[in-house]
């Protein structure tokens, strides 16, 4: 059964701290994703990646950084959060490049800013 | 620009019929992807369209129409448990997936 894991549902943080939002992948996929979710804007991609090491800018890679040192595990930085990043935050896996790119998505981190 | 298009609403009662609309301006399509979330929840997986025509899965159905940039999903004899989110997403020429805003469908009984 695939699975993806996020470290934590929710998160309560205080500006300027720095947060890190883990997620893991079990089913050897090449293809990770952050997104944030908030209402009415849909799914925004943050920064993405397609191997080890490797990493893209998505449309909101602002105030956000990201690693990916293991295949298995994508993590997500606010190197100094602040309260315009509270949100719902989002990671999805999918298999190598190609038509079908079906994502699948972690149970998602909901993250205060106080 | 690319853009999909969603309602942000709609409304339909328990064991009715209801579609769910999305056009589409993408640079290039790979295919066109439909997800399902409830509130609080992760999106996940309904169906996936690359070709014209009707793809029919048990109560859901999705159709696409690549000339016409468009695409809908029905839903039918509608259960409350169907209340969710719909989320239409574009497959592009560079293989990125791009979302819409998603459709809230609230379900009466």
């Amino acid at each position: 059964d695939v699975k993806v894991t996020q470290s934590s549902r929710y998160l309560v943080k205080r500006t300027g701290e720095k947060v890190f939002l883990e997620c893991v992948q079990d089913m050897d996929h090449e293809n990770m994703f952050w997104y944030r979710q908030d209402p009415g804007l849909g799914l925004r991609l943050i920064y993405f990646s397609y191997d080890v090491k490797m990493k893209e800018k998505g449309d909101i890679p602002e105030g956000y950084s990201v690693s990916r040192e293991k295949k298995e595990r994508f993590s997500l930085i606010l190197e100094s959060a602040s309260t315009n990043q509270t949100s719902m935050y989002l990671c999805a896996s999918s298999p190598g490049t190609g038509d079908y790119n079906e994502q699948f998505f972690g149970p998602g981190t909901r993250l205060t800013v106080l | 620009g690319q853009n999909i298009d969603q309602p942000t609403e709609m409304t339909a009662t328990e064991g009715a019929i209801v579609q769910i609309n999305c056009t589409y301006q993408t640079s290039g399509f790979n295919g066109l992807f439909w997800y399902q979330q409830h509130a609080g929840e992760a999106p996940t997986f309904l169906s996936y369209n690359v070709l014209d025509g009707l793809e029919e899965k048990g109560r859901f159905s999705s159709f696409l129409s690549r000339s016409k940039g468009y695409s809908y999903l029905l839903l039918k004899e509608l259960q409350m448990k169907d209340s969710a989110s719909y989320l239409c997403a574009v497959t592009d020429s560079n293989y990125q997936l791009i979302w819409g805003a998603g459709t809230k469908l609230i379900i009466k009984p």
